[in-house]
């Protein structure tokens, strides 16, 4: 059964400081992990990753993937209030054509 | 482009009752997904649609059943609602080909059993 851990569960941190969210997988026949910001409702997307060692940037907001230790992580440098959201971390595995989310983490960027 | 609508919003039903979440789609994708969000326990896959005319199981199908009415628009009925059904509903479409692709949600519509 494939398997996304995410951590922390939740984060409290000032305005101007740099997270780091992790992401941690299990899947077979991986094709790509998938980094989705959600707000007050729908998930909207932030970067799919299908190689490892490429780092996808937008922004403040970057992440890289490791496939080898099947881990990803995404970077906000310098955040915002307006950055105050779940962040949601998905395996998509291949002949399924489907995605295994993980829980999320809940990121609280205070002034 | 409108991407993913779904309706109704907002919803409240008595055990028992019956309804249909509706969902079109816009953007000529081939998949259609169904998920619940629930508290600590993140988006679950309830039924997909690989393409038009094929569905399949996801994780929590139990008490849930899906039409895919043609490419644009999939549907989910719940025939006899739970208080366990009591979630926020999130149906997404991708185009599902060899290459992965980011998934684009609807707004959700929130459901309350009673």
């Amino acid at each position: 059964e494939d398997k996304v851990v995410q951590s922390p569960l939740s984060l409290v941190v000032h305005e101007g400081d740099t997270v780091t969210l992790n992401c941690s997988y299990e899947v077979t026949n991986f094709r790509s992990l998938l980094w989705y910001k959600q707000e007050k409702k729908a998930p909207t997307f932030l970067f799919m990753l299908t190689s490892s060692g490429i780092e996808k940037k937008s922004g403040r907001l970057s992440s890289i993937l490791d496939k080898k230790e099947l881990f990803s992580i995404l970077n906000i440098t310098a955040t915002q209030t307006g950055d105050s959201a779940i962040y949601l971390c998905a395996v998509e595995g291949r002949g399924y054509q489907k995605v295994t989310f993980g829980t999320g983490t809940k990121l609280q960027v205070i002034p | 482009n409108a991407g993913v609508t779904q309706t109704p919003k907002f919803q409240v039903l008595k055990t028992g009752q019956s309804m249909t979440l509706q969902c079109a789609q816009d953007m000529n994708h081939n998949s259609m997904y169904w998920y619940r969000q629930d508290p600590g326990m993140g988006l679950r896959l309830i039924y997909y649609s690989a393409s038009e005319g094929t569905t399949d199981k996801g994780e929590v199908p139990n008490g849930y059943n899906v039409s895919r009415l043609n490419k644009r628009e999939f549907s989910l009925r719940l025939e006899s609602a739970a208080p366990s059904q009591t979630s926020v509903y999130f149906c997404a479409s991708t185009t599902g080909g060899q290459e992965g692709y980011g998934y684009t949600f609807g707004s959700g519509t929130r459901l309350t059993v009673v």
